[in-house]
């Protein structure tokens, strides 16, 4: 397995469900993040990690509660979502922290719907 | 603040050169472009630091003039496998966390 992987790659999950969703990088990386990806408007940082400890939280409401155990894996824990929730969920990781100067490679993304 | 890109859209033929514009209302250390396929990840295509730097691989190249906080993407002899959503994203300083996307620009080119 190579790049960055995420998993589940569709997820369907009531208001009331919990579920997570999981990414794992094997490139050697240091920061990895989460973005949501919503029709029609731009990729939107939500969480970043350096070295497993979390950098940033972009304003983004407590029903997402990341996870970063180790530098290799990266969880997105969800509970009471609303609709607007669904979207697209991507991972990313770049070589250390700090964007301005390092490409991020992307996972494939998790297709996500709130029912 | 989001940066702007220009056109939207484009649709070319096969062969036909586009250029995608990126600008910014902020002074930029560095302007990242992706590319994205339908239902794929994004990928990156190449990162422009500050001080002007021209890059490029293949037939697909990028400008970045930072005293105008813009930057162009160049794609000459359009192959089909061009086709995607083209986005800029801009960082204000190295170790800025913060990554910003544009809308992107769809790009389709047909046969």
């Amino acid at each position: 397995e190579t790049g960055v992987t995420q998993t589940p790659r569709h997820l369907v999950m009531g208001m009331t469900n919990k579920k997570s969703l999981k990414c794992e990088q094997h490139l050697g990386h240091n920061a990895m993040y989460w973005y949501k990806q919503s029709a029609k408007k731009p990729l939107e940082l939500m969480f970043v990690y350096s070295l497993e400890e979390r950098v940033e939280n972009n304003s983004v409401p407590s029903r997402f509660s990341p996870e970063c155990p180790n530098s290799s894996h990266l969880f997105l824990h969800l509970h009471t979502l609303q609709p607007e929730d669904s979207a697209l969920y991507l991972c990313a990781s770049s070589l250390r922290f700090g964007q301005g100067a390092y490409e991020q490679y992307f996972g494939p993304g998790t297709r996500l719907t709130v029912t | 603040q989001q940066p702007v890109q220009s056109p939207q859209a484009v649709i070319l033929r096969e062969g036909e050169d586009a250029v995608i514009n990126c600008s910014s209302s902020k002074a930029l250390y560095s302007v990242h472009w992706y590319r994205q396929k339908h239902g794929e990840a994004p990928v990156f295509l190449m990162i422009l630091l500050k001080g002007g730097e021209q890059k490029g691989h293949d037939k697909i190249s990028a400008s970045f003039n930072e005293k105008k906080q813009q930057s162009s993407l160049y794609l000459t002899a359009s192959q089909l496998s061009y086709s995607g959503t083209y986005f800029c994203a801009v960082a204000a300083g190295a170790g800025s966390y913060q990554l910003t996307f544009g809308k992107g620009t769809k790009l389709s080119v047909i046969p």
